[in-house]
């Protein structure tokens, strides 16, 4: 499967633990980006990169949040003290810009629930 | 922010076509619109997207209007694997992210 591939596809943690996510965009994109989607709402932009710089930030992602995209390759997210309202979808998208196309492709999503 | 008005739900029968229809007052002249679907328990799914004239691929066309104030997203043969949730998004030409609303969701009925 040559898609985007998120791991884990779920985590359940408890209030105040560290998580981390990892995203593998498709191998030739260059731009990644970080969403996040609660339930009944569309997916909220957090984040995102092209090659390694992150150039782009979301006020929702607090100091608690962090992104890398160290080798301009995978990414990943961690979260840092994890609250109950951190619980959501977080999806994982790349794209290779075109003209202004910019076409994005979106993972499955991890799905974090904190106890 | 980019902002673009759409129905809450719209239901079909299965072989018919369907309209999604979205508001986007106001558009500049370098927002494209793009349309992407999100089919339960998957990630968003990129439909189609256009800037002025209509569109046409192998999942859908989209009509925009004269006035680029508004567009309709055409199924032309509605299967219940259409059934999902479709955001209208209006993205400016240098944005990179996408803006999504709370879409409108599909249900496609035998």
């Amino acid at each position: 499967d040559t898609g985007v591939s998120q791991n884990p596809r779920h985590k359940i943690t408890k209030r105040g633990q560290n998580v981390t996510f990892r995203c593998d965009p498709i191998s030739e994109h260059n731009r990644l980006y970080w969403y996040r989607q609660t339930l009944g709402q569309g997916p909220e932009f957090l984040t995102y990169f092209q090659n390694e710089a992150q150039l782009e930030k979301s006020r929702l992602l607090s100091d608690r949040f962090s992104a890398e995209r160290p080798k301009g390759s995978f990414s990943t997210l961690e979260i840092q003290r994890t609250e109950q309202g951190d619980s959501a979808m977080y999806l994982c998208a790349s794209s290779s810009r075109v003209w202004s196309t910019d076409t994005q492709y979106f993972g499955p999503g991890t799905r974090l629930t904190v106890l | 922010d980019a902002k673009t008005t759409q129905p809450n739900s719209m239901e079909s029968n299965e072989e018919e076509p369907v309209h999604l229809p979205c508001n986007h007052s106001t558009i500049s002249g370098t927002d494209y619109i793009h349309w992407y679907r999100q089919l339960p328990s998957q990630g968003p799914e990129y439909v189609i997207h256009g800037l002025t004239s209509n569109v046409n691929n192998r999942m859908a066309s989209l009509a925009i209007a004269e006035d680029r104030k508004s567009s309709t997203l055409i199924l032309h043969r509605a299967t219940l694997r259409d059934a999902a949730v479709y955001y209208c998004i209006r993205k400016p030409g240098t944005a990179s992210k996408l803006t999504f609303g709370t879409g409108t969701r599909l249900q496609v009925t035998l």
